[in-house]
């Protein structure tokens, strides 16, 4: 059982916008915290994806944008595209005995 | 550009102790400005933060694991190690090594596959 809670899966056509919801408490996403988002392609290590709660690396498409609103955030990607299938991953901070980082449980997105 | 490389046995057997260590490369263990940190995902499972080791040598775990985890660092040879003892069938998992700060985990090993099993 994860800290945070995403849903297990997605999916959306090519060319669609979906978004990935990430669930928290008041210990955690609630406080205060900064919220990540990784990308993990199959086979592959996580890669960061959006950090300090709507932030983008270099060299991530502006296609992947992140908000965070209370005790929970959202990735969303528009302009879906076959490689944006992966699972996504949120990380934050915690306060309490679960521990000073936490990661939701993750999310399948297909691109149908 | 930061390389990170974890080694160590791929094979362990049930309630002995895993031992990895992580190389960096391109950066350094000694900058205040990071946390070195183990991140492990059992095989078709999701991510689960292990600890981190700051250059200091100021450690921090996750509670679910830290009476079996010792993280340590060797500033001498850029590195840190993870030691997880007890190990069981449940601790098989691609462990990963990765530079961590508030910004988050922006470089990642490649992750290296721990298979507890006699």
């Amino acid at each position: 059982q994860s800290v945070l809670t995403q849903p297990p899966s997605v999916s959306g056509a090519p060319g669609q916008r979906v978004t990935i919801s990430c669930t928290g408490s008041s210990s955690n996403i609630g406080a205060g915290y900064d919220v990540h988002w990784y990308q993990q392609l199959p086979g592959t290590a996580p890669k960061l994806l959006i950090y300090g709660n709507s932030n983008r690396p270099s060299g991530v498409p502006d296609r992947f944008s992140g908000s965070k609103s209370g005790t929970s955030a959202s990735l969303a990607i528009t302009g879906l595209q076959a490689e944006d299938e992966a699972d996504y991953y949120c990380q934050s901070y915690d306060s309490s005995l679960s521990g000073p980082r936490v990661f939701g449980g993750g999310t399948k997105l297909t691109v149908l | 550009q930061v390389q990170l490389q974890e080694s160590g046995p791929g094979l362990v057997k049930p309630s002995e102790t895993l031992s990895l260590t992580c190389t960096v490369s391109g950066g350094s263990v000694s900058s205040g400005s990071y946390y070195w940190s183990w991140i492990r995902q059992p095989p078709g499972k999701g991510l689960e933060w292990i600890g981190y080791i700051y250059y200091s040598g100021s450690t921090n775990y996750n509670p679910s694991l830290k009476s079996r985890v010792t993280i340590s660092v060797d500033t001498s040879k850029n590195q840190f190690s993870l030691k997880l003892s007890s190990v069981t069938a449940a601790d098989t998992a691609v462990y990963y090594c990765a530079r961590d700060s508030l910004t988050g985990v922006d470089y990642w090993g490649q992750g290296t596959l721990v298979t507890v099993s006699s």
